[in-house]
């Protein structure tokens, strides 16, 4: 069975800092995506990037970069000169091979509180 | 276009009482599935529907029953509702993958209570 794991709780980081949010996962599929949501106090969930198993190149989108070692099976978040807003809950989650159908089953890690001081 | 919608965004119940969350997507999707989320758990799949007219068990579907009445909406029902069932439950949908980072989208939730 899948399963994701988010070993940190909570994590804290100064305004302009970056930090790095682990996520570890097990698959036997070959094929999956890795996906990182944050939800913010207003609980909404806000998808912010994904990284694909054959992707050779680990992905980036703007402050947001996904450290993916398919060796070690994980897939750490890192956002880059840290902002006010963004702290949130993050959530790691790995999707089953679905190409050709609209169904996608998501598992989702337990998440992590991130707090960015000023 | 409003995405996926729930409604109601807050109810409180008693333990026994029953109640029907609504879920509505206007993104043609045909995919829907029911998450609640509790504190340290994370998001914990209820009941999905592949496409109209069907519908599976999630990972946690005790107590809980679903109809996807159409294309557009996916409702859950608590027939009998207990204080284990106060959780935030979300309502997601997903359409057919024409690009990999294709993936869920999420209604705003609703925070149910049981006393």
């Amino acid at each position: 069975a899948q399963k994701i794991t988010q070993t940190q709780p909570g994590m804290f980081v100064q305004e302009k800092e970056a930090v790095t949010l682990d996520c570890t996962y097990d698959t036997s599929d070959p094929s999956y995506g890795l996906f990182w949501y944050k939800q913010p106090s207003s609980g909404e969930m806000i998808f912010l990037i994904y990284q694909g198993s054959y992707d050779q190149q680990n992905a980036t989108e703007g402050r947001y970069s996904l450290n993916f070692q398919k060796a070690r099976k994980s897939a750490n978040l890192v956002i880059s000169a840290s902002q006010l807003g963004d702290s949130a809950m993050y959530f790691c989650a790995m999707r089953e091979s679905t190409w050709g159908t609209g169904f996608q089953k998501l598992v989702f890690g337990t998440g992590t509180r991130l707090l960015v001081s000023p | 276009n409003a995405g996926v919608t729930q409604t109601p965004k807050f109810q409180v119940l008693k333990t026994g009482q029953s109640m029907t969350l609504q879920c509505a997507q206007d993104m043609n999707h045909n995919s829907m599935y029911w998450y609640r989320q509790d504190p340290g758990m994370g998001l914990r799949l209820i009941y999905y529907s592949a496409s109209e007219g069907t519908t599976d068990k999630g990972e946690v579907p005790n107590g809980y029953n679903v109809s996807r009445l159409n294309k557009r909406e996916f409702s859950l029902r608590l027939e009998s509702a207990a204080p284990s069932q106060t959780s935030v439950y979300f309502c997601a949908s997903s359409g057919q993958r024409v690009a990999s980072t294709d993936t869920q989208y999420f209604g705003p939730g609703t925070r149910l209570t049981v006393l």
